[in-house]
Order: C-alpha cells, then structure tokens, then sequence
C-alpha cells in the first residue's frame, strides 16, 4: 500500500512564524502535490514537483514556498504565517506517466493566531 | 475561475437508495475525470475514474456517467449505505497537463437510516 505521511495532524502558529510542512512519500513516485482544503473552495494546488529539486507553481502559491531535497519529501513553507493560511493542508503523491491518480496523506490542520 | 463544478454542497438520501452526486466543467481539454472520497480527519482516497474515450465505467456499486457534450459528469451509488456519508470531490486532467488535477468544491454525501 502507498503510503503518504504528513509530519503533524494539527500544528497552532503565530503571525509571522515560518512554518515547515513535511511529507514523505514510501513508493519511489516522481510527483508530489501540496493542496489547501477549505470550505466551499474544494481543493487548490499549491505547489507541485515532478522531480528531486524540480518544483512549479500551482493555482495558489502566493506566500508559500517548497522545498525537494530527496525524492521522497516534499516541504511546504509559509514565510511569515498569516491568519489566512489557517486551512488544512494535504500532501499528495503520484508515480508519474502512467495513471493520474493521487495518494494523499492525512492532512495538516493549521491554526495561524 | 472554477473550472470544475459542484453545484450542490450537500445530499441526503436514504439507506439503500440511490446516490447521484454531479460535476460540471468548463474545460474542453479535459480528458480524465476522477472521483475521490473524504472522511473528517483522513485525506482523500481515489474512488472510481473515466476517461474521455468512455461513456461509462463502473465498480461495484459505483458507477461515473461522462457526458462530453454537456460538460457533465455523475457518480451513482447503488444502493446507498451509512458508510457512504463523506465528502465527494471530482476532479479532472488532460494530456500534456503534467498529472496535475483540478477540483471541485465537494459535495458532502448524508445516508440516513
């Protein structure tokens, strides 16, 4: 079985913070994916990356950054916290060329205060 | 701009009954359509998924009707049951769109005893 973790279930921050967001994924997939969940919103693509050190931007990536230092990790930075980044936060991975379907971690509750 | 659509934000159906949960969308290069289910606290999981060369595809109780020329499509679960109660997502891709999807906003899915 995939298996996508995310390094925390529920995470409380102040304004300002940087915050790190990890996922590590255990099936050698190219691809990994962070989203935000919000009510009414569905879920947005943050960041992306299809490779070691290789990230795009998604349809949201203004106030995060990412990080892809090894195949299977995949790190979600916000800069400065801010109370518009409480969300919950989804990792997700996918082998690549063959299928597009996505495994997804847990998720991350976020709290900025 | 919302690309894909899930006009309603919640359904309640009785056990045993049919579940017909709708997606719409805009894009006409879309070419790969999923359905993917959410429990409270627990990521996404990928349910069923059509491709454009295809009508219809189904598993189990689970069956997705595309119907391209309206931008349509509809996951039918028959019959219905308790466990079935979650959020719906459905999502789309197409070629050359590097495995990224797109989502709707979700419907959240009430079977009632």
């Amino acid at each position: 079985d995939v298996k996508v973790t995310q390094s925390s279930r529920y995470l409380v921050k102040r304004t300002g913070e940087k915050v790190f967001l990890e996922c590590v994924q255990d099936m050698d997939h190219e691809n990994m994916f962070w989203y935000r969940q919000d009510p009414g919103l569905g879920l947005r693509l943050i960041y992306f990356s299809y490779d070691v050190k290789m990230k795009e931007k998604g349809d949201i990536p203004e106030g995060y950054s990412v990080s892809r230092e090894k195949k299977e990790r995949f790190s979600l930075i916000l800069e400065s916290a801010s109370t518009n980044q409480t969300s919950m936060y989804l990792c997700a991975s996918s082998p690549g060329s063959l299928t597009w379907e996505q495994f997804f971690g847990p998720g991350t509750r976020l709290t900025v205060l | 701009d919302q690309q894909v659509k899930q006009n309603s934000p919640s359904l309640s159906v009785q056990e045993g009954r049919i579940s017909i949960l709708n997606c719409d969308y805009t894009n006409s290069m879309f070419d790969y359509f999923l359905w993917y289910k959410k429990y409270p606290a627990e990521g996404p999981t990928f349910l069923i998924s059509i491709s454009s060369i295809k009508d219809k595809n189904e598993d189990g109780r689970f069956t997705v009707f595309l119907n391209k020329s309206a931008k349509h499509l509809s996951l039918h679960i028959v019959p219905s049951q308790p466990g079935d109660s979650a959020v719906y997502f459905c999502a789309a891709s197409y070629s050359g769109g590097g495995n990224k999807l797109t989502f709707g906003t979700g419907t959240q899915l009430k079977v009632e005893l």
